[in-house]
């Protein structure tokens, strides 16, 4: 079956640097998406990564293993607005998307 | 407009009543699609459109319908909803269909079935 797995909550403080992985299952793959969701509103698209490597897009970074079914989104320097779920998705061999349930990141001052 | 919009943006209704949920995207994008969004649950695929005049089901399509009369519009239809359509509903599309374009979302309807 299909399957992405990702930890449901993380705590971290302002300043700080936080990792958010990722692992998944999937018929055939087409890329690793990441995506922000601030509660009560619409996904907002982070990252795609299809090569194994690591690439950055400011403060945040995106990370993908293909032979490890593994991902990592990387947030530096964490702000109060970083506070939102990270979505976790894998596009499938028909470029269906199959989506993680998200982690809430909580960010303290 | 700018972007996908979505309407209503909740809505209550009982069960039983016929619903549709209204989205509309103005960039042009070929592929369409519908999510619903439940907690503890990643977001599942209930119906997609490749473009204007098809559209296919996805992982969650019973009780639902859709229709793709034209490029910019995608209503999703509850025939007789039922309490277990309570969830929050999302629009997406992407430029094209069967590719690794990036899905852009509208902001949601919250949808309780009493």
């Amino acid at each position: 079956g299909q399957n992405i797995d990702q930890p449901t909550e993380m705590t971290a403080t302002e300043g700080a640097i936080v990792q958010i992985n990722c692992t998944y299952q999937t018929s055939g793959f087409n890329g690793l998406f990441w995506y922000q969701q601030h509660a009560g509103e619409a996904p907002t698209f982070l990252s795609y990564n299809v090569l194994d490597g690591l690439e950055e897009k400011g403060r945040f970074s995106s990370f993908l293993s293909r032979s490890k079914g593994y991902s990592y989104l990387l947030l530096k320097e964490l702000q109060m607005k970083d506070s939102a779920s990270y979505l976790c998705a894998a596009m499938d061999s028909n470029y269906q998307l199959i989506w993680g349930a998200g982690t809430k990141l909580i960010i303290k001052p | 407009i700018a972007g996908i919009t979505q309407a209503p943006t909740s809505q209550i209704l009982a069960a039983g009543r016929r619903m549709t949920l209204r989205c509309t995207q103005d960039m042009r994008h070929n592929a369409m699609y519908w999510y619903r969004q439940d907690l503890g649950l990643g977001l599942r695929l209930i119906h997609y459109s490749n473009t204007a005049g098809t559209t296919g089901k996805g992982e969650v399509p019973d009780g639902y319908s859709v229709s793709r009369a034209n490029t910019d519009d995608f209503p999703l239809t509850l025939a007789s909803a039922v309490p277990s359509q309570t969830s929050v509903y999302f629009c997406a599309s992407s430029k094209v269909s069967g590719s690794t374009d990036t899905q852009y979302f509208g902001p949601g309807t919250r949808l309780t079935v009493l």
